[in-house]
């Protein structure tokens, strides 16, 4: 069974800080690879995506993809009390058609 | 650009009641999605649309769920008769791409069964 793997928290880090966010997943030919951010009582929203091994960096946030250890991280600098959210790690295990599996996410919180 | 629409958000009725729940997609996606969501857990796939076809209806408990998707726009999903354990988040989700994982999420429509 396909499975992605996140540390439910919550993760709790002083504003202004790096915020490191980590997600393993079980299927090595997966191929593409998603953050959604979700605040409490809102819908999943999509921040990041990478598609192959290495960084990927936009603005504040950076996802890591190492597809050899079956993991990718999302890293968000300068974090403020607003990124407070839980963040879910997707994985699209079939290509173009595959569907997307999500972790149970990471519970986020910024503190001023 | 109009987002993803669900209604309704919030719906309460009594066990083996029948509910049925609106999703209206992002105008130009081609692919629609509901997933189901609990307390804690990430969003499960329920059914897939490509289209007006059902491309992967897998999870989809077919004794009790259906959806459809007439004209290949908007689309519906019923449960008849709920239980109990269906109180959660069902959520509406559309992509430009097949089997894309940029999706655009609805604001979800929340269920509680009585």
């Amino acid at each position: 069974q396909k499975e992605v793997e996140q540390n439910s928290g919550p993760l709790s880090v002083p504003e202004g800080a790096i915020a490191s966010l980590n997600c393993t997943y079980s299927d090595r030919g997966s191929q593409s690879f998603f953050w959604y951010r979700q605040y409490s009582g809102k819908s999943p929203e999509l921040i990041m995506f990478i598609y192959s091994n290495g960084d990927k960096e936009d603005g504040r946030f950076t996802a890591q993809l190492n597809k050899a250890s079956q993991y990718v991280s999302l890293l968000i600098r300068d974090s403020q009390p607003s990124d407070s959210a839980t963040y879910l790690c997707a994985v699209n295990y079939g290509g173009s058609q595959g569907n997307l599996i999500f972790g149970k996410g990471t519970k986020l919180s910024v503190k001023p | 650009e109009a987002g993803v629409v669900q209604s309704p958000r919030y719906k309460i009725i009594e066990k083996k009641q029948p509910v049925a729940f609106w999703c209206n997609p992002i105008s130009g996606h081609n692919t629609l999605y509901w997933y189901l969501q609990n307390l804690g857990q990430g969003p499960e796939l329920l059914i897939r649309y490509e289209n007006e076809e059902a491309v992967d209806d897998s999870q989809l408990p077919k004794d009790r769920f259906s959806a459809e998707r007439l004209k290949g726009v908007d689309s519906t999903l019923k449960i008849q008769p709920a239980e109990l354990g269906d109180s959660a988040v069902y959520l509406c989700a559309s992509s430009l791409e097949i089997g894309a994982g940029e999706q655009f999420f609805g604001p979800g429509t929340r269920l509680t069964v009585l």
